[in-house]
């Protein structure tokens, strides 16, 4: 089974600063797809970014960025000068795709950010 | 242009009670997935609709849920002889489902409080 592990709880940043937020994961799936989702008090889930297993480019989506380790199994999101905004939890999630579409979410980091 | 709706947005009820959440996927989205998040933690998979058969319903924890989309839009999440251990946010998500990756799109969640 695959699992997801964020072992940062609590993240906080100064505005307009950077933070790197941490995710692993475990699979013996060659093809799959990994997401950072963000969650504000209002509950709902709202994509940030999607990184294809296959391929080698970290994803880029303004702001925030992956870096994206396939052999060591690591997925960390970097956000570039942080905005009061950026606040929330940010889940790490697996999904393996291809008909088999659950996503597998890890506990997730409250990030504040600090004005 | 609607997104995911979940009613009702809180739930309490008292333990041994019958219970349904709604979902209301967004128009055309022919997958639904329905998910569960405990207190401080990520969110968990119970089930997946492709059309009106559940695809995979590997996740719901015992026979007292069931989910039902009987039409192949709404979907219902039922469970029965409710427990406190049931006390949750139980999140609905829709997608496109006619391609290897689909992006799932989330409803704000119902909080469902069992005393």
């Amino acid at each position: 089974a695959q699992t997801v592990t964020q072992s940062q709880p609590e993240m906080s940043v100064q505005e307009a600063e950077t933070v790197t937020l941490s995710c692993t994961y475990d699979t013996s799936e060659s093809d799959y797809y990994l997401f950072w989702y963000k969650q504000p008090p209002s509950r709902q889930m709202i994509l940030v970014i999607r990184q294809e297993a296959y391929k080698q480019q970290n994803a880029t989506e303004n702001r925030f960025s992956v870096n994206f380790q396939k052999a060591a199994k690591s997925f960390s999101l970097k956000i570039s000068d942080s905005q009061l905004g950026d606040a929330a939890m940010y889940f790490c999630a697996y999904e393996l795709g291809f008909g088999n579409e659950k996503l597998t979410f890890g506990t997730g980091t409250r990030l504040t950010i600090i004005p | 242009g609607a997104g995911v709706s979940q009613t009702p947005s809180n739930k309490v009820t008292e333990k041994g009670k019958y219970v349904e959440l709604r979902c209301d996927p967004i128009s055309g989205h022919t997958a639904l997935y329905w998910y569960r998040q405990s207190l401080g933690q990520g969110p968990e998979f119970l089930i997946y609709f492709q059309g009106t058969g559940a695809a995979d319903d590997s996740g719901l924890p015992n026979d007292r849920f069931f989910a039902v989309r009987p039409e192949g839009s709404v979907s219902t999440l039922k469970i029965q002889r409710t427990e406190r251990g049931d006390s949750a946010v139980y999140l609905c998500a829709s997608s496109f489902g006619d391609s290897s990756y689909n992006e799932q799109f989330f409803g704000p969640g119902t909080r469902l409080t069992v005393l």
